[in-house]
């Protein structure tokens, strides 16, 4: 599976879209990119994933660069709810093993 | 649809001691995975399961067992605890497939303190 690196920290305004970068250098061709987020201490959610294409959904925008090497997950209108942890991973077929690094603290300010 | 649960959510153990986390996903999901989670850290995977019958090492297996009792349950053991296990436990689980996988749906964890 890829290795994904993220910021350590993040901070917007609440109403602002917010932008959090993944860099996934090493991802292969049959791997998505899935995006999950922790709230607190309770155990991560998903948000979104994609493979090429951008993807929307209820929760978020993917932006995926075309060579695949980095994506951004995008909060349109950041509440203070969306203050958590977000984490980017690789995730394909077959028999493997998904690994979350530390993800980005996104802190979501009045 | 309960989805994935974990049991006890909260236990406090005395080094040496011994116990169980429960784990359950009624979703028919072939795939469950524990993992901990330290103060200011991401999700170490300490094992899983890739289908009913098998059972693999993760990133940090030492002093855990598991066992796949069946196609919803998964248990973690710890058969002599340490502080350095204190911790919250996530047990996860997903559809696994040959082209991709499906979301890993993760419990509300397991908050285990060690003294």
């Amino acid at each position: 599976d890829a290795k994904t690196t993220q910021p350590t920290s993040m901070d917007c305004a609440e109403g602002r879209a917010a932008n959090l970068p993944c860099n996934h250098s090493t991802i292969s061709g049959n791997e998505y990119v899935y995006w999950y987020r922790q709230i607190h201490s309770q155990g991560p959610q998903y948000i979104i994933h994609g493979l090429k294409n951008n993807e929307t959904n209820e929760m978020a925008s993917l932006i995926i660069t075309e060579d695949r090497k980095s994506s951004t997950l995008i909060l349109p209108h950041a509440t203070l709810r969306d203050t958590a942890v977000y984490y980017c991973i690789g995730s394909s077929g077959g028999s493997y093993i998904p690994t979350f690094g530390r993800g980005t603290s996104l802190i979501v300010h009045p | 649809n309960a989805g994935v649960t974990q049991t006890p959510k909260f236990q406090v153990l005395k080094t040496g001691q011994s116990m169980t986390l429960q784990c359950a996903q009624d979703m028919n999901h072939n795939s469950m995975y524990w993992y901990r989670q330290d103060p200011g850290m991401g999700l170490r995977l300490i094992y899983y399961s890739a289908s009913e019958g098998t059972t693999d090492k993760g990133e940090v297996p030492n002093g855990y067992n598991v066992s796949r009792l069946n196609k919803r349950e998964f248990s973690l053991r710890l058969e002599s605890a340490a502080p350095s296990q204190t911790s919250v436990y996530f047990c996860a689980s997903r559809v696994t497939g040959t082209v991709n996988t499906g979301e890993l749906f993760f419990g509300e964890g397991s908050r285990l303190t060690v003294l």
